[in-house]
């Protein structure tokens, strides 16, 4: 029973442009989302993230959307760059304090082309 | 750097060894969490401790699997007489515990079992 559904397994940007990653969750006691990015052989890294009592968090060039009544989370990278390239995680909690443990999808590769 | 510490960063044991996995959380970080990733999925929760704590172990297998974090040193997961099935990337993660502080991540160990 997969939770946290990332479909797009790859997304393939042009540099400066934006990039748009998509997560769906089915959850809806989930109070708690996450984006990390991963390089290959390292760990993921924390990126932003939202509580489920807000729509919209901004941090510099990462801008996460969440829409509950959809149970659809985006995260938008403007302008995106090649260092951006990677792979990305959605990632979902329950409880509001956070302490508890991480539902991630299965991942979507961004590629960045100069 | 005084973020999450992982060791052996590759590991290889031959069928029916044992396997134990070390890690460090950041420092003032109480919370310990274990994931598994296999190859081209995202990552699986584990176990989540706190010091001397099993706080949830939802998503350890039932037999041959342990954790443990004790008052003094770092988290391991063991892996008591390893199959193939176990090769995978095995990541600790660490949080302070408060609320809307996300966890951070290590490189991860890769087991491979021969």
């Amino acid at each position: 029973d997969q939770q946290v559904k990332q479909n797009s397994p790859s997304l393939s940007v042009q540099e400066g442009r934006i990039s748009i990653l998509n997560c769906d969750y089915t959850n809806s006691m989930f109070d708690y989302f996450l984006w990390y990015k991963k390089y290959p052989a390292e760990g993921p890294t924390f990126l932003i993230s939202i509580s489920s009592i807000k729509d919209k968090n901004e941090d510099g060039r990462f801008t996460v959307f969440l829409n509950k009544s959809a149970k659809h989370l985006s995260l938008h990278i403007v302008p995106s760059q090649p260092g951006d390239s990677a792979v990305y995680f959605c990632a979902a909690s329950l409880g509001s304090s956070n302490t508890g443990k991480l539902i991630f999808g299965q991942g979507t590769t961004l590629q960045v082309k100069p | 750097n005084a973020g999450v510490m992982q060791n052996p960063r590759h590991l290889v044991r031959r069928r029916g060894q044992e396997a134990r996995l070390r890690c460090s959380p950041m420092k003032g970080h109480s919370h310990v969490y274990w994931y598994r990733q296999l190859p081209e999925e995202g990552l699986k929760f584990m176990v989540y401790l706190q010091k001397e704590n099993i706080i949830d172990e939802s998503g350890m297998p039932k037999e041959r699997f342990s954790a443990e974090f004790p008052k003094e040193g770092p988290s391991i997961l063991r892996i008591q007489q390893v199959v193939r099935g176990d090769s995978a990337a095995y990541f600790c993660a660490s949080s302070p515990g408060d609320q809307g502080q996300p966890q951070h991540f290590g490189d991860g160990t890769r087991l491979s079992i021969l």
